[in-house]
């Protein structure tokens, strides 16, 4: 199975921060990562499919990049409603493999 | 904006089965493969298995091979996902998603307790 690590596990940054979260996968994978919003109590959203298409309807102040085995998702100016866990997702064969998340808080 | 809604908490004795169920409108389930998902409290995302839209073949996490199993009823558009021989730490909320290879949408979310 291919191991997604993603760093770091919480991050805390002021509102108005450049926050860069990292995934790298054990082989590569092409660019089939997606990455999710999860807010407490809520179901993941998608946010960026394919390593770096920005989905329809979020903010383009998220992006993302990456290929083979090293993927970021930047979020360019944090804003207030951006404190969530973020995750990435592995979907180059199965089984698909998720990131441990990353968990944003406000400095 | 396809839409799932998936059936209410469980609550389950060790070595019970559970079955969830994930309802879809429409022709969902003939144009896309759905994926299962949980997620125990406090952690984070776990890949089940899924089931093809175009037939019933499946996959599984090779963690869940015997244990679960993945269907569909077209005629209901419903798919449902069931877990025999429940632990304590199958305590999770699983979730189910239409499978483009990314994950979207998602149902609400199903938490099942395994508890004596």
């Amino acid at each position: 199975d291919i191991q997604m690590t993603q760093s770091p596990s919480s991050l805390s940054a002021s509102v108005g921060d450049r926050v860069t979260i990292t995934c790298r996968a054990s082989r590569g994978i092409k660019n089939y990562v997606a990455w999710y919003q999860q807010k407490p109590g809520q179901v993941p959203r998608l946010l960026i499919n394919d390593a770096s298409t920005l989905r329809s309807g979020v903010p383009s102040r998220f992006s993302g990049s990456g290929y083979g085995t090293e993927f970021t998702l930047t979020i360019s100016s944090l804003q207030p409603e951006d404190i969530a866990t973020y995750f990435c997702h592995n979907y180059n064969n199965a089984p698909h493999t998720f990131g441990q998340g990353t968990k944003l808080e406000i400095k | 904006q396809v839409q799932l809604v998936q059936s209410g908490a469980a609550v389950k004795k060790p070595g019970a089965s559970v079955k969830v169920s994930c309802k879809a409108p429409g022709s969902t389930f003939t144009k896309y493969g759905i994926s299962w998902v949980r997620q125990a409290p406090g952690q984070g995302l776990e890949w089940i298995g899924w089931i093809s839209a175009s037939n019933d073949n499946t996959n599984y996490a090779q963690r869940f091979q015997g244990r679960v199993i993945i269907t569909k009823d077209t005629s209901s558009n419903t798919a449902f996902m069931e877990m025999r021989s429940l632990r304590s730490d199958d305590t999770a909320v699983y979730f189910c998603a239409v499978d483009y290879d990314w994950f979207d949408p998602w149902g609400q979310g199903t938490l099942v307790t395994v508890s004596s």
